[in-house]
């Protein structure tokens, strides 16, 4: 079954400053792989999906991750952090069998 | 438009007691429906999924089940809730490499 591991529950950046989120997936056949964002007290909102084609996908609010199959990595990054990306963020993956299941989340906190 | 309704809203229930949380898809056919529960620090912990009616896969529980009778109808029940069971309840669809929908979510504590 798929599994998907997120790295760190919790990542502090300065505003302006690189944004990175790791995610590693374990399959033996290619996943969906997905990035959701959760704003306080709101639901999962999907920032980004890969299925197949390119590996550097580009999703909302300048956040893009760059899907590595020899690492089984899919990690999340966005160049400049702004005071609005503060929020947890959710890896997801889904097999073939459409088990879909979620990372721990990562809490990203940005400081001014 | 596809819409996913999910209730009751809260819900809280003694030890022991029976539980039934009903999840509706409006919208499509044949989806991919999901029970998750979620927790602080673990994010959405998968407990049930079905790719057709009357296929259920389990995860984890124990004394959870699930039943999918309709084709967009999927119920989380529970014969006897334990303490442990309290916590944040989502039923989700989606199709086959696609994007996940949520429902509102069940807040449910056991007392």
């Amino acid at each position: 079954a798929q599994s998907v591991t997120q790295l760190g529950s919790h990542v502090s950046v300065s505003e302006g400053a690189l944004v990175l989120l790791r995610c590693n997936y374990s399959s033996s056949v290619p996943p969906y792989l997905f990035w959701y964002v959760q704003y306080p007290n709101q639901g999962l909102q999907l920032l980004l999906k890969y299925t197949t084609g390119a590996t550097l996908v580009k999703g909302i609010n300048g956040f893009e991750a760059e899907f590595k199959k020899s690492e089984a990595s899919c990690h999340l990054t966005n160049p400049s952090a702004h005071m609005s990306d503060a929020a947890e963020y959710f890896c997801a993956g889904s097999g073939l069998n459409n088990d879909m299941r979620f990372g721990a989340g990562t809490r990203l906190t940005v400081k001014p | 438009s596809q819409t996913i309704h999910q209730w009751p809203a809260t819900l809280v229930q003694p030890v022991g007691s029976p539980l039934s949380l009903e999840c509706t898809v409006e919208g499509t056919s044949n989806p991919n429906l999901y029970w998750y529960r979620q927790a602080a620090g673990r994010g959405l912990q998968l407990l049930f999924y079905s790719v057709g009616i009357g296929q259920i896969s389990s995860e984890v529980p124990q004394n959870l089940s699930a039943s999918r009778p309709q084709d967009r109808q999927f119920i989380l029940s529970s014969k006897k809730l334990l303490l442990s069971d309290s916590g944040f309840y989502l039923c989700a669809w989606s199709v086959t490499g696609n994007t996940i929908y949520f429902g509102e979510g069940s807040w449910l504590t056991v007392v």
